[in-house]
């Protein structure tokens, strides 16, 4: 099983639509995790931290599985902004590294 | 602008030369990350430094890479011999504590073109 492994793309949606990232992990000694997003091989940026169970930041809402070791992205009412690649972040050790998912890219159509 | 700064923001260089990325992080931040991306793959991992000391460098091919943080100036990392396979974008990323309680905060990258 890959360290962190996401949904493959892209998704294609129309502005408006409620739209899903999906992403596993393998290591279960981790306790934080993140979505990071990145415009056009940007920099990436944090977008959400996911502790608990889950979280939810206006439109945005994460949701973290530990028993599956899965986290989910939801994203509702799309705008044409937020078409990006979106990177699922698990921390490999306690204060190490990061690993990053290969990404989920998404475009919203008007 | 107090963010991650790195230079160049893109290096040409011929088979067999040198390529040095420098990387400045936040003020403040102590752990400094290096990270490839290749053209249509996601981020790997390749060296966590603090302050004269390197703390996980397994993500660094075994040969012709090299990271440093010295005390004073910015984080180099030092590519040797360039092929063109290393081609890539170089993103440094810098935290002030633990990143499984932080932030990362990345520098816009440096390209490096092998030709």
């Amino acid at each position: 099983r890959k360290e962190v492994e996401q949904d493959p793309g892209p998704f294609n949606v129309p502005e408006g639509a409620t739209v899903a990232f999906n992403c596993t992990y393998s290591n279960s000694a981790s306790q934080s995790f993140f979505w990071y997003r990145q415009d056009c091989r940007k920099e990436p940026k944090l977008l959400m931290s996911v502790y608990s169970s889950g979280n939810e930041d206006g439109r945005f809402t994460a949701q973290l599985n530990r028993a599956s070791q899965y986290i989910s992205l939801l994203i509702r009412d799309s705008k044409l902004s937020d078409s990006a690649t979106y990177l699922c972040v698990v921390p490999y050790n306690q204060g190490g590294k990061l690993i990053f998912g290969q990404g989920t890219e998404l475009s919203v159509k008007p | 602008n107090a963010g991650v700064m790195q230079n160049p923001r893109h290096l040409v260089r011929r088979r067999g030369q040198e390529a040095r990325l420098r990387c400045s992080p936040m003020k403040g931040h102590s752990h400094v990350y290096w990270y490839r991306q290749l053209p249509e793959e996601g981020l790997k991992f390749m060296v966590y430094l603090q302050k004269e000391n390197i703390i996980d460098e397994s993500g660094m091919p075994k040969e012709r890479f090299s990271a440093e943080f010295p005390k004073e100036g910015p984080s180099i990392l030092r590519i040797q011999q360039v092929v063109r396979g290393d081609s890539a974008a170089y993103f440094c990323a810098s935290s002030h504590s633990r990143v499984d309680t932080g932030e990362l905060f990345f520098g816009e990258g440096s390209r490096l073109t092998v030709l």
